[in-house]
């Protein structure tokens, strides 16, 4: 059974477009994060949740929301896509709340292109 | 600013031969530090981890990481490579802000036969 798992894995699009990347954990952690790994492989944290709660929210611009139906989900949904937006993004989730000692668990990953 | 730092980009190594990937930390206490690997195409995945205790940390896939306060330092090792090693290596430590978690440039690691 996949513990973090990511829809879709690949996501083509235009300028101006709209997007939402899914993110689905069944590991029964409280906390999710996203993150966004550009094409030098460099990792840099955008959101965290916990229970449902925004508890990270990293320099990202506006058109960047993450939205958490329950603790198991959090989306990412991205207005008016810029070329700037590609990039891999993962989802992760720990344990319990953002304690440095909690190890995370990531996502496969979902490699968006914007054209 | 707590940090990690992996000075190597990419390493190359032949199949057999040993393999040390060195990870440098900047925290006044001991810190927590992850090293995590990212195959191809595929999300990151935890190798081991340090917290306290012993320093050298056995992990998954044959690899073990030495924490050493006297060089800062957090370097992962595996005796003997296989090209499926061949991967992204991240280095992770806590941030100094608000976030748990702050991960290294990464060091790409090429197998030859």
């Amino acid at each position: 059974d996949t513990a973090v798992s990511q829809t879709p894995k690949y996501l083509v699009t235009q300028m101006g477009n709209d997007k939402s990347i899914k993110c689905e954990q069944n590991l029964g952690h409280d906390t999710m994060y996203w993150y966004k790994q550009d094409s030098k492989k460099f990792l840099k944290i955008m959101f965290s949740y916990n229970n449902k709660e925004l508890i990270i929210n990293e320099t990202v611009p506006n058109r960047f929301s993450p939205k958490s139906p329950d603790k198991a989900h959090l989306n990412l949904h991205i207005n008016s896509l810029e070329l700037g937006d590609s990039a891999v993004y993962f989802c992760a989730s720990s344990p319990s709340g953002t304690s440095e000692r909690d190890t995370q668990y990531f996502g496969p990953g979902t490699r968006l292109t914007v054209l | 600013a707590q940090s990690v730092t992996q000075p190597d980009i990419h390493i190359t190594v032949s199949e057999g031969a040993s393999l040390e990937l060195r990870c440098n930390y900047s925290y006044g206490a001991t810190p927590y530090l992850f090293w995590y690997v990212q195959s191809p195409g595929q999300g990151l995945q935890l190798l081991l981890k340090y917290f306290s205790g012993d320093t050298l940390v056995q992990g998954i896939k044959g690899f073990e990481a030495e924490f050493k306060r006297s060089q800062s330092s957090f370097n992962l090792r595996k005796p003997s490579v296989h090209w499926s090693d061949a991967a992204e290596y991240f280095c992770a430590g806590p941030s100094s802000g608000n976030t748990p978690l702050v991960f290294g440039k990464g060091t790409r690691l090429s197998v030859i036969a």
